[in-house]
């Protein structure tokens, strides 16, 4: 079944303490991104890459590291999370990284990632 | 600043009515994209727009894009319970590859 899984679903942890949440498709998608999302703020694009070895900043960078090293996986680092990192994290992943003038290829969702930090 | 405001923020009403939910923006868009979220699960795409004034349909739903690419609607006809959940649109400017999402619409259709 093509699909993206995320790990864990739920974490709890404390400021400080550095965690990996986990994102991985099966898809042979070039393009993944990580996402928050907030009451009131919406989807937020954390950081994106466009395939192995390539990632970029999206909106809301700061706390956060990511690495591409394998086509499959693109883990989410907090090196050192805070209380304002407390969210609903979404990884997502589509075919192709160039879209020309069709539009994104679609993307497809993680079930999320409930983080809360104390 | 919100680059895509979506209205109405909330709106409920009784199954079998028609609505319409809005996506604007003072900036041109290459493309924008329509999701449905809902709880517990990841936004899951039902359409994409690429051409000023595109009108696509998907059985009772109805998306738009404006002539100028800076606005899209979603209309729904004879809306169902099953209709519930988060609307979301998304766009891309073609300047990067970024995804920018609006806060989405909460849409509950009550039986």
């Amino acid at each position: 079944e093509a699909q993206v899984t995320q790990n864990p679903r739920y974490l709890i942890t404390v400021t400080g303490k550095k965690l990996t949440v986990t994102c991985s498709q099966n898809m042979n998608h070039e393009y993944m991104s990580w996402y928050r999302q907030d009451p009131g703020l919406g989807l937020r694009q954390i950081y994106y890459s466009m395939n192995v070895e390539v990632t970029d900043k999206g909106d809301v960078p700061e706390g956060y590291k990511v690495s591409r090293k394998e086509k499959r996986n693109f883990p989410l680092i907090l090196e050192s999370p805070s209380p304002n990192q407390t969210s609903l994290y979404f990884c997502a992943s589509s075919l192709s990284a160039s879209w020309g003038g069709r539009g994104p290829d679609t993307q497809y969702f993680g079930p999320g990632t409930r983080l809360t930090v104390l | 600043t919100q680059l895509l405001e979506q209205s109405p923020q909330f709106l409920s009403i009784q199954e079998g009515e028609n609505l319409t939910v809005y996506c604007n923006s003072s900036s041109v868009f290459s493309s924008l994209q329509w999701y449905r979220q809902e709880p517990g699960e990841g936004p899951v795409l039902l359409v994409t727009v690429v051409t000023g004034g595109e009108v696509k349909k998907l059985k009772r739903l109805t998306f738009q894009f404006g002539d100028a690419r800076k606005d899209s609607s979603l209309h729904i006809t004879a809306a169902q319970p099953g209709d519930t959940g988060l609307y979301l649109c998304a766009g891309d400017r073609n300047r990067d590859d970024k995804i920018i999402f609006g806060k989405g619409t909460r849409l509950h259709i009550l039986p």
